[in-house]
């Protein structure tokens, strides 16, 4: 079943911890992408890699942080430092070609307490 | 700074009435536009794109580079059509795709 697998669907934080959200495709994309999702806001860019070993800040890039080792994984970690951490987070990638479609998974949503 | 505007939060019509989701964008260069729709309970997905020239489940999106709009329209409502929608510029290339607020569409029987 190809697609993008998004872990937890759910998660709770106590304030001052970290947490990493994990993103795995098996669409074997290039770019991946993480959106942070508030209500009224629509989706605001965090971080994406058009390859591996190489990611670019999005538009809200701070408190946040990703890595890229592998093709199918995206890992975003939400530091102590990202003041307003409660939200919903979807990853995306997308495809080579000239299309430019992105594919999203079912997101996390993440809630400090 | 790249933005983009969907000026009506929430839109409601009757079944069968003609729908236009506004998007109006400010982006550097000639960015690809998409549309993408959010159904309950399912994944956001791509509705259409502009460099396609697509009608997908009746909707049309049209580009005005003079006023940068992308638009989005279908002329009789259905209840199905009842959705969260993104107004969405690329660049060229599409690897940075940028998001509207959002409209929420509700189709009224």
């Amino acid at each position: 079943d190809g697609g993008i697998t998004q872990s937890p669907k759910y998660l709770f934080r106590k304030e001052g911890q970290n947490v990493t959200l994990s993103c795995e495709q098996n669409l074997n994309h290039d770019a991946m992408y993480w959106y942070r999702q508030d209500p009224g806001q629509g989706l605001r860019l965090i971080y994406y890699s058009q390859i591996v070993n190489d990611f670019q800040k999005g538009d809200i890039a701070e408190g946040y942080s990703v890595s890229r080792e592998k093709k199918e994984s995206f890992p975003l970690t939400v530091t102590s430092a990202q003041k307003n951490p409660t939200a919903f987070y979807l990853c995306a990638s997308r495809g080579g070609g000239s299309t430019g479609e992105l594919f999203f998974g079912e997101g996390s949503r993440l809630t400090v307490l | 700074a790249q933005r983009v505007t969907q000026p009506e939060k929430l839109l409601s019509v009757f079944k069968g009435a003609p729908v236009e989701l506004k998007c109006n964008y400010s982006y550097s260069g000639s960015p690809e536009l998409f549309w993408y729709v959010q159904y309950s309970r399912q994944r956001l997905q791509l509705l259409l794109r502009h460099i396609s020239r697509e009608s997908i489940k009746g909707f049309t999106a049209d580009l005005n580079k003079g006023e940068t709009s992308f638009h989005l329209k279908k002329p009789f409502a259905q209840e199905e059509d009842s959705a969260m929608y993104y107004c969405a510029p690329a660049d060229t290339g599409g690897f940075k795709t940028i998001f509207g607020a959002g409209t929420r569409l509700f189709v009224k029987a």
